[in-house]
């Protein structure tokens, strides 16, 4: 069984500031790794998708990977309000890309 | 990116009844569409996975006989909660993934049940 585990939120940051948020996995195995963003009440949004190690930009966020500690980040640097929501990391199995949700962090920006 | 559309966006039925909520993808083929179920503030959980033209696989706990799966093409897949109670009142959202099989999943919007 994959388990994903994310820090505990919520998370509440000023606008302006980075949001960091921080995910472990199981299986070392794992292959590809992605970060969804939640609104409430909403399905999830991919923004973001990661596959090898070190760090990987778009935009205000980054991503980075380290497989061997087994664990994946997202930063959000000049946090506004509307990136206000929960955020889940997602990873696929060694053996089948069926994905592992993690339970999710919910961010807070406050204005 | 690509698309994925789920119908209806809100349902609610009374209990006992059947609700069918589809979810197809627009503008490509589906080889594997997902399930999930996501209760209030907790994260997704995957109940089965379907594969055009084949049985779906459910996950350990979710009844077949209850949350009935159809992938009749490779746009549509269907799921039917059966003989509906107020327990499964929840935020149900299918996924998609293309012929490229990196893992990323393209969501509908989700369907609300409310069961009464």
């Amino acid at each position: 069984q994959k388990e994903v585990e994310q820090n505990s939120g919520p998370l509440s940051v000023p606008e302006g500031a980075i949001a960091s948020l921080n995910c472990t996995y199981s299986d070392r195995g794992s292959q590809s790794f992605f970060w969804y963003r939640q609104y409430s009440g909403k399905s999830p949004e991919l923004i973001m998708s990661i596959y090898s190690n070190g760090d990987k930009e778009d935009g205000r966020l980054t991503a980075q990977l380290n497989k061997a500690s087994q664990y994946v980040s997202l930063l959000i640097r000049d946090s506004q309000p509307s990136d206000s929501a929960t955020y889940l990391c997602a990873v696929t199995g060694s053996n089948d890309y069926k994905l592992s949700f993690g339970a999710g962090t919910t961010v807070t920006v406050r204005a | 990116g690509a698309v994925v559309s789920q119908h209806p966006s809100r349902v609610i039925c009374k209990s006992g009844t059947s609700v069918k909520i589809e979810c197809r993808s627009l503008d490509f083929q589906a080889t594997t569409m997902f399930w999930y179920r996501q209760f209030p503030k907790q994260s997704l959980m995957l109940m089965a996975t379907s594969n055009e033209g084949s049985k779906a696989t459910y996950e350990q706990g979710v009844e077949k006989d209850k949350f009935l799966i159809n992938h009749a093409s490779l746009t549509l897949s269907t799921l039917t909660v059966t003989s509906a109670h107020p327990e499964d009142s929840s935020f149900y959202i299918c996924s998609a993934t293309d012929r490229r099989n990196t893992g990323e999943l393209f969501f509908g919007e989700g369907s609300r049940l409310t069961v009464l």
